[in-house]
């Protein structure tokens, strides 16, 4: 069955730095356009950052512009979100999620990492 | 474009119905989808293009409306159904999220 399962998150201090990872299975991953959406504790969700099938096309939320980088590894079915200059406000479960293409819903969710931005 | 949904709890019984409302700010034809939150669990997608229900989805889940007025029904409320309720849009870029109906008990 389709599985996408979140690694990488936990406690660092502002300005710090994570790396996410997401393993997908059970789907054919260059199928799929794949995104970063996070919820604050409290609150909604907010997709971050989105990834094309073959990685050419790339967009950003404005919140995150210029701080977070989004890569994929076709051959190892694996997402990336490499995240610099973290601020408080980036505290947030970090959802891999996927989509059939830029124009459709969020089919495939996996569990969700959390990331604690604190000093 | 931003989306606003209704009411922000919505307090049902077991057995009964419950509508949720989703409201655009500019008109997504039926660009909207309606995913299910439970805690501790991922977000499921529930419905998209406004009124087609994903792939297992039971049938007391249903999906209406277009342009910027969209409801969610949920009919004979099972306990499994406790939850919160987001709807999407995949219209315009980026997509955007209204800020849930928790339905509780």
């Amino acid at each position: 069955q389709v599985k996408l399962v979140e690694s990488g998150g936990g406690l660092v201090k502002p300005g710090g730095s994570l790396r996410l990872s997401c393993a997908a299975s059970g789907f054919t991953f260059t199928d799929y356009y794949m995104s970063w959406i996070r919820q604050a504790p409290g609150k909604g969700l907010e997709w971050v950052s989105y990834i094309s099938n073959s990685g050419a096309t790339i967009y950003y939320a404005d919140s995150v512009q210029g701080r977070l980088i989004v890569s994929r590894d076709n051959t190892d079915n694996s997402l990336f979100l490499q995240m610099n200059s973290l601020r408080t406000e980036d505290t947030a479960i970090y959802y891999c999620v996927g989509a059939r293409g830029r124009w459709y819903p969020f089919d495939f969710w996996g569990r969700g990492t959390l990331v604690t931005v604190s000093s | 474009i931003v989306m606003t949904q209704s009411p922000t709890t919505l307090s049902v019984s077991p057995g009964e119905s419950a509508t949720l409302s989703c409201r655009a700010s500019q008109n997504i034809y039926s660009n909207l989808a309606w995913y299910k939150h439970n805690p501790g669990q991922p977000p499921r997608l529930l419905i998209s293009g406004a009124s087609t229900r994903a792939t297992g989805v039971p049938a007391r889940f249903s999906g209406s409306g277009s342009g910027t007025e969209f409801t969610l029904t949920i009919s004979s409320l099972q306990t499994e159904d406790f939850a919160v309720y987001y709807c999407q849009q995949f219209d315009s870029w980026p997509p955007t999220f209204g800020p849930g109906t928790k339905v509780d008990i």
